[in-house]
């Protein structure tokens, strides 16, 4: 069974901080996806990685796909607090076509 | 271009009653995956239709069950519903495997509570 492991769980920083997540598996993923969730809506897709060692920028947000494909991060530089909600890894599992997903990162940014 | 839209967003049902929730996939999709997502959890793989046909199924009984129309849209259908059914349910879509589909836009989701 492949699973995806977020850490941390739970981020409470303030306005202006640096943060990253992690999202780790034993597994080989063929691709990643990184989305964010507000409460009550759908997750929102913000990159796909593909290759190992992938690196992707998305303004104040550093994507990162590991050599192996097997695990990712995402770094927020200067946390604002519209960063705020849950922040999602998701890779298709090898052989099939659903996508498995982390557990989640809850990150809240204080004014 | 319309993203994937689901209906209803809200929908409170009783215990043992059926459910039926739809989705309209993106604009140039054709396949549509359904995912259930309990509170405080990542989203739950439920099954997924390409060609109007289930081509993968997760860990959820028979009781939910789909079908894919000729324009794409999907319903999925909980029979005897429990009060362990109560999550968002969220509808994905993406490109088919021969159109190199890798990423899955999702709709808000439809809130069910069954009391």
């Amino acid at each position: 069974t492949q699973l995806l492991e977020q850490s941390p769980q739970f981020l409470s920083i303030q306005e202006g901080e640096n943060l990253t997540v992690y999202c780790n598996s034993s597994s080989v993923f063929s691709s990643l996806q990184w989305y964010r969730q507000e409460p009550g809506e759908g997750p929102v897709l913000l990159v796909t990685v593909v290759t190992g060692g992938e690196v992707k920028k998305l303004k104040r947000l550093t994507f990162q796909f590991g050599d192996a494909r097997k695990d990712s991060s995402l770094h927020i530089t200067a946390a604002q607090p519209g960063d705020t909600g849950l922040y999602l890894c998701a890779g298709m599992a090898s052989g099939t076509y659903k996508y498995i997903f982390g557990t989640g990162t809850r990150l809240k940014v204080l004014a | 271009d319309a993203g994937v839209t689901q209906s209803p967003t809200h929908l409170i049902k009783t215990r043992g009653q059926q459910v039926t929730l739809r989705c309209s996939p993106k604009s140039g999709h054709d396949t549509v995956s359904w995912y259930q997502q309990a509170l405080g959890q990542g989203p739950q793989f439920i099954f997924q239709y390409y060609e109007e046909e289930e081509r993968q199924r997760g860990n959820f009984p028979d009781r939910f069950s789909g079908h894919q129309f000729p324009n794409y849209s999907s319903e999925l259908n909980v029979n005897a519903l429990l009060l362990g059914d109560s999550a968002l349910y969220l509808c994905a879509s993406s490109l088919g495997p021969t159109r190199g589909g890798t990423e899955a836009f999702f709709g808000q989701g439809t809130r069910l509570t069954v009391v």
